[in-house]
């Protein structure tokens, strides 16, 4: 497709399970972004990748949060042992290297999870 | 700390008139800003940006207004369509293309026909 795709969309997990959430860039897209959106709040930034290096993951909450992208384009977020606060939706980001010249993120939809 | 702040969570505007959303922010490092759109079960759209080096910013009916000293920027839209219901997120950054956005928690817009 021409967008980001993130996939699942929705996902609901008991405490203390582990998930996976996948973000598909748009093609050719260098830079990838994780951002977690808590209700009523804005994303806020969780970690960025340059290809398959990870440069940033300064905004990941805890270790139980892991972020990869092994071959620079499909990337996986990992949540291990969930906890009700990790419950938010997370949105995957992609641009172009430097985002070009207005540093605009392209946004997928989201995969909103729900931690019982 | 909220870094950048959008005090009014939702807004309510007549078709045709003027819509303005506010955004504070209290990073004085950051030095370009954008507005993103939502609308509800799609990921934020990029609207407009604008840059320190500028004061002001337009693109057909939207309008970017920047003022430093105050740290306060501004989105005029103008006239206000139905279809620009939505939420509203302000976004800064410290250098452009630098792209770890701090987002402010977003005002709801809706203009009412």
């Amino acid at each position: 497709g021409a967008g980001v795709s993130q996939s699942p969309r929705y996902k609901v997990a008991k405490r203390g399970q582990d998930v996976a959430l996948r973000c598909d860039p748009i093609s050719g897209h260098v830079s990838l972004f994780w951002y977690q959106q808590a209700l009523g709040q804005g994303p806020e930034f969780l970690t960025y990748f340059q290809n398959e290096a990870q440069l940033d993951k300064s905004g990941l909450p805890s270790d139980r949060f892991f972020a990869e992208r092994p071959e620079g384009s499909v990337s996986t977020l990992k949540i291990q042992r969930t906890q009700q606060e990790d419950s938010a939706v997370y949105l995957c980001a992609s641009s172009l290297a430097g985002g070009g010249n207005t540093g605009e993120l392209f946004f997928g939809e989201g995969s909103r999870l729900t931690v019982l | 700390d909220q870094q950048v702040k959008q005090n009014s969570p939702s807004l309510s505007v007549q078709e045709g008139r003027i819509s303005i959303l506010n955004c504070d922010y209290t990073n004085s490092m950051f030095d370009y800003f954008l507005w993103y759109k939502k609308y509800p079960a799609e990921g934020p759209t990029f609207l407009i940006s604008i840059s320190s080096i500028k004061d002001k910013n337009e693109d057909g009916r939207f309008t970017v207004f920047l003022n430093k000293s105050a740290k306060h920027l501004s989105l005029h839209i103008v006239p206000s369509q139905p279809g620009d219901s939505a939420v509203y997120f302000c976004a800064a950054s410290v250098t452009q293309g630098a792209q770890k956005l701090v987002f402010g928690q977003g005002t709801r817009l809706t203009i009412n026909p």
